[in-house]
């Protein structure tokens, strides 16, 4: 059956550094990948989305890569901050716009 | 642009009683969704509708949930009759993609209804 896997503790990190998140999926061939973020009591906001042709995609301080080989995408933010403190979702999709969601990485960002 | 609302926000029911949830959609957005978030996980796909046809319902419980969505806008999600475990956040989002236009693709999330099942 097909699986994702997020980090499966929560992340926590210095300001300043750089976290990065991990979404391993299996059995699963997905046409792109997005990332969200969610803030407790609030709905998922789109972050990024790279599809299975892309090897990275930047934006901001957010970058993305996806290796459809190592069935793995991996989710940067630079100089973090407090404020980029939340639950980051990835999400598998296929052509169709069908979305699979991991339960997510709680990053705490400490000042 | 208005975002996706939903109403209520929160909603407490006795099991075996019924409940609905109400969506409006981003307007012109061609695809709308409805997911079930447990406490502590991702959001969990009950069903896809696209315009005003159902592209993916596999995961809902049809003995207990019904769906539709009106003249391809509206969207309303009921559950009849309720379960302790179906205690959870109810979110709607809708996208302005169609199949094969991925660029588009990305979806917005109204805030939710959280349910309660005693």
């Amino acid at each position: 059956s097909q699986k994702i896997e997020q980090n499966s503790e929560a992340l926590n990190i210095q300001e300043g550094k750089t976290a990065t998140l991990t979404c391993n999926y299996t059995n699963y061939s997905p046409a792109y990948l997005q990332w969200y973020r969610q803030d407790p009591g609030r709905g998922p906001v789109f972050l990024l989305l790279i599809r299975e042709n892309e090897k990275e995609k930047r934006k901001e301080r957010l970058k993305v890569t996806f290796d459809t080989t190592l069935k793995q995408s991996l989710f940067h933010i630079t100089a973090s901050q407090p404020a980029d403190s939340a639950t980051y979702l990835c999400a598998l999709n296929t052509n169709a716009g069908k979305s699979t969601f991991g339960d997510g990485t709680t990053l705490t960002v400490k000042p | 642009e208005a975002g996706v609302a939903q109403s209520p926000r929160y909603k407490i029911i006795e099991k075996r009683q019924s409940v609905a949830f109400w969506c409006n959609p981003i307007s012109g957005h061609a695809t709308l969704y409805w997911y079930q978030q447990i406490l502590g996980q991702g959001p969990k796909l009950l069903i896809q509708f696209q315009n005003n046809g159902v592209v993916d319902d596999s995961q809902l419980p049809k003995d207990r949930f019904s769906a539709e969505r009106l003249k391809g806008v509206d969207s309303t999600l009921k559950i009849q009759p309720a379960k302790l475990e179906d205690s959870a956040v109810y979110l709607c989002a809708s996208s302005p993609g169609t199949s094969g236009r991925l660029y588009r693709n990305e979806q917005f999330f109204g805030p939710g209804t959280r349910l309660t099942v005693l």
